[in-house]
């Protein structure tokens, strides 16, 4: 069954310092990798996304990294700020030239002052 | 508009009330997806449409819930005879296309509507 599972569950950290989630997956075949933030009473919004032959994707203060071999992704957040307190939504497309996609469960980050 | 739009975005319902939620897709979007989200837990996939035609139901829980698309751009789901169950937040998504280039099948979400069943 395709899966994707992310960790952890739940993160505090301070304004200011870095932090990385992680995510694995077993969707097969592959097609892309997608991770969303997800604010409080909104939809989840894209922040980078990776194909097969990408390993490392920046936007910002955010960089998703990919390893199709080992099947993992992570995001890392660099100088967080309190604006990232948010959901993180690992998202993987599979590749039957269709719609597919599997969303992980989140991230919940708290960045606090 | 300039992104997807649900309406309406809080709805209360008692139990055994039909509801219908309403999605206005990006304009020139083909594609569209309604997504069931629990409490902390990601999105879940209920139905995808194609223009007007509805490709994949698979996801939707039980045969209360009812989605349509019949000019191929706003989308209406409907539950009938809610039960406590069906709280949840109800997503709506779109994109140009799917399969393709990443960029072609990005999915961009609506607000959600969030239900409530009493």
């Amino acid at each position: 069954k395709n899966q994707v599972e992310q960790s952890p569950q739940s993160l505090i950290i301070l304004e200011g310092k870095n932090c990385t989630l992680q995510c694995n997956y077993t969707v097969s075949p592959f097609s892309n990798l997608r991770w969303y933030k997800q604010d409080t009473g909104r939809g989840p919004v894209s922040l980078t996304i990776m194909t097969f032959s990408e390993n490392t994707k920046s936007n910002g203060r955010y960089t998703a990294t990919l390893d199709a071999d080992t099947k993992q992704s992570s995001l890392h957040i660099t100088a967080s700020q309190l604006s990232d307190s948010a959901s993180y939504i690992c998202v993987v497309s599979e590749d039957t030239g269709g719609f597919k996609t599997i969303f992980g469960a989140g991230t919940r980050l708290f960045v606090k002052a | 508009g300039a992104g997807v739009s649900q309406s309406p975005r809080y709805k209360v319902a008692k139990r055994g009330q039909d509801v219908a939620l309403r999605c206005d897709p990006i304009s020139g979007h083909v594609s569209l997806f309604w997504y069931q989200q629990a409490l902390g837990q990601g999105p879940e996939f209920l139905t995808y449409f194609q223009n007007e035609a509805q490709l994949d139901k698979s996801g939707l829980p039980s045969d209360r819930f009812f989605a349509e698309r019949p000019e191929g751009s706003v989308s209406t789901l409907k539950i009938q005879r809610t039960q406590q169950e069906d709280s949840a937040v109800y997503l709506c998504a779109s994109s140009l296309g799917v399969g393709g280039l990443p960029s072609y099948n990005e999915q961009f979400f609506g607000p959600g509507t969030r239900l409530t069943v009493l």
